[in-house]
């Protein structure tokens, strides 16, 4: 039940561009992402909605494919400060109850 | 003042030992988590509660236990901690917009780092 994230690491050059995948074998009603700085707690950055539009954190954007069950993470022009581990997130109902659960992460590493 | 705190922040305990583990939240959220991390299996989630009255196991329920002694407070309880609980918890809180499904977003603690020897 837990979606599925890639890659599992990325290094880039500060301004080059990364996409991050996140997919899953259940219908898709949202999708979360989160980022994890390094020994930093995670932080939330967007919720793409079923049926809603392609959101944005400052210059990182994703879509929503309900069709695929699938969403992709687009850092463009990318920042050192964009280095950390990112984590999609899904909600999923088991025994009446919604909780959300996180994929194991995409660490992005940043290089000046 | 930070809306989400876990005390302690680091804790190096022995195997067979006791700890409890205190999350508290001044965001007047019902819904809290505890999550642990380790390395390469991102956040997994030990135990929810969605109220006071409410407490639900998460996918590494064993082992743990939780109280939720109010509405900002939310425990985790390792009753006999062994090596292989090793690791970074978390405590999350959540507000859940009615009408809004699935627009849940949680808001982390700082995490405790645990050591059992």
């Amino acid at each position: 039940q837990q979606p599925v994230q890639s890659p599992q690491a990325v290094i880039l050059r500060e301004g080059e561009d990364a996409v991050i995948n996140c997919s899953s074998s259940k219908a898709l009603y949202s999708v979360h992402w989160y980022r994890q700085k390094h020994g930093e707690a995670p932080v939330f950055l967007m919720i793409l909605l079923k049926g809603g539009e392609q959101m944005r954190h400052e210059k990182i954007s994703a879509s929503f494919n309900e069709k695929k069950q699938q969403s992709s993470l687009y850092l463009t022009a990318s920042q050192l400060s964009y280095s950390g581990t990112y984590f999609c997130g899904q909600i999923i109902t088991q025994g009446g109850s919604e909780k959300l659960v996180f994929g194991k992460g995409t660490k992005l590493t940043v290089n000046p | 003042d930070a809306d989400v705190t876990q005390t302690p922040r680091n804790r190096i305990t022995k195997t067979g030992k006791r700890i409890m583990l205190e999350c508290s939240q001044t965001k007047g959220h019902d819904r809290m988590y505890w999550y642990r991390q380790d390395p390469g299996l991102g956040l997994r989630l030990i135990y929810y509660s969605f109220d006071v009255k409410d407490i639900n196991k998460g996918e590494i329920s064993d082992g743990y236990s939780v109280s939720r002694q109010a509405q900002a407070k939310f425990s985790l309880s390792l009753e006999s901690a062994i090596p292989n609980q090793t690791a970074l918890y978390f405590c999350a809180t959540s507000d859940f917009p009615p009408g809004l499904a699935g627009s849940e977003t949680q808001y982390f603690g700082p995490g405790t780092r645990l050591l059992v020897l």
